[in-house]
């Protein structure tokens, strides 16, 4: 059964400082990785797709990295803004191509002070 | 046009009675995913729809919840003898197709069971 795990749970940064949020998963059988935003009370907004055959994507001040073979993928966020503050989750859909549900981490929870 | 669509935003009711919860995907999306978030936790898979048919309701926790999609649109959730274990925010993601890779979601439902 797939697991995904987020580090940290939360993090509180001063504003214009660069970032970079964790995620693992256990089964490295995916067939993508997306990353998505959570504003509280809200549903969740896609930023960023990586297919397992590439290594990153960027959009912005976002840079998404995935290493499949270690089950690892990082959310870089540069030059931090209040706006940023959100909770972020990352999730994986499996390989197979029966397979189409996400498995999710449980998020992290990003606050930056101005 | 419009994103995915959920209604209602917010649900209260007793222990025991029976809610229904809709999902408007996006027009042209052929596939349907349903999610539950409870506090503090990432989304969990419910059920999926690959046009009318359930591709995928695995998720779905006991013979309480239910959910159908009678023209390959619109989608119902359906729980019956609501327990105050079901509170949670109800998720509807949509994509073009299950092998289209981003799923879109809606802003959710709240439930909560008294």
């Amino acid at each position: 059964k797939q697991e995904v795990t987020q580090i940290p749970a939360a993090l509180s940064v001063p504003e214009g400082e660069n970032l970079v949020l964790n995620c693992s998963f256990t089964d490295s059988a995916i067939y993508n990785l997306q990353w998505f935003r959570q504003d509280p009370g809200k549903g969740l907004t896609s930023l960023l797709l990586i297919q397992s055959s590439q290594r990153e994507q960027t959009s912005g001040r976002l840079n998404a990295s995935l290493d499949k073979s270690s089950g690892r993928s990082t959310l870089y966020i540069a030059a931090s803004q209040p706006g940023d503050s959100a909770t972020y989750l990352c999730a994986v859909r499996p390989a197979e191509t029966s397979g189409s549900r996400l498995t999710f981490g449980e998020g992290t929870q990003l606050t930056v002070n101005p | 046009g419009a994103g995915v669509s959920q209604t209602p935003s917010n649900k209260v009711t007793e222990k025991g009675k029976y809610v229904e919860l809709r999902c408007d995907p996006i027009s042209g999306h052929t596939a349907l995913y349903w999610y539950r978030q409870s506090l503090g936790q990432g989304p969990e898979f419910l059920i999926y729809f690959q046009g009318t048919g359930a591709a995928d309701d695995s998720g779905l926790p006991n013979d309480r919840f239910f959910a159908v999609r009678p023209e390959g649109s619109v989608s119902t959730l359906k729980i019956q003898r609501t327990e105050r274990g079901d509170s949670a925010v109800y998720l509807c993601a949509s994509s073009l197709s299950i092998e289209f890779r981003e799923q879109f979601f809606g802003p959710g439902t709240r439930l909560t069971v008294l």
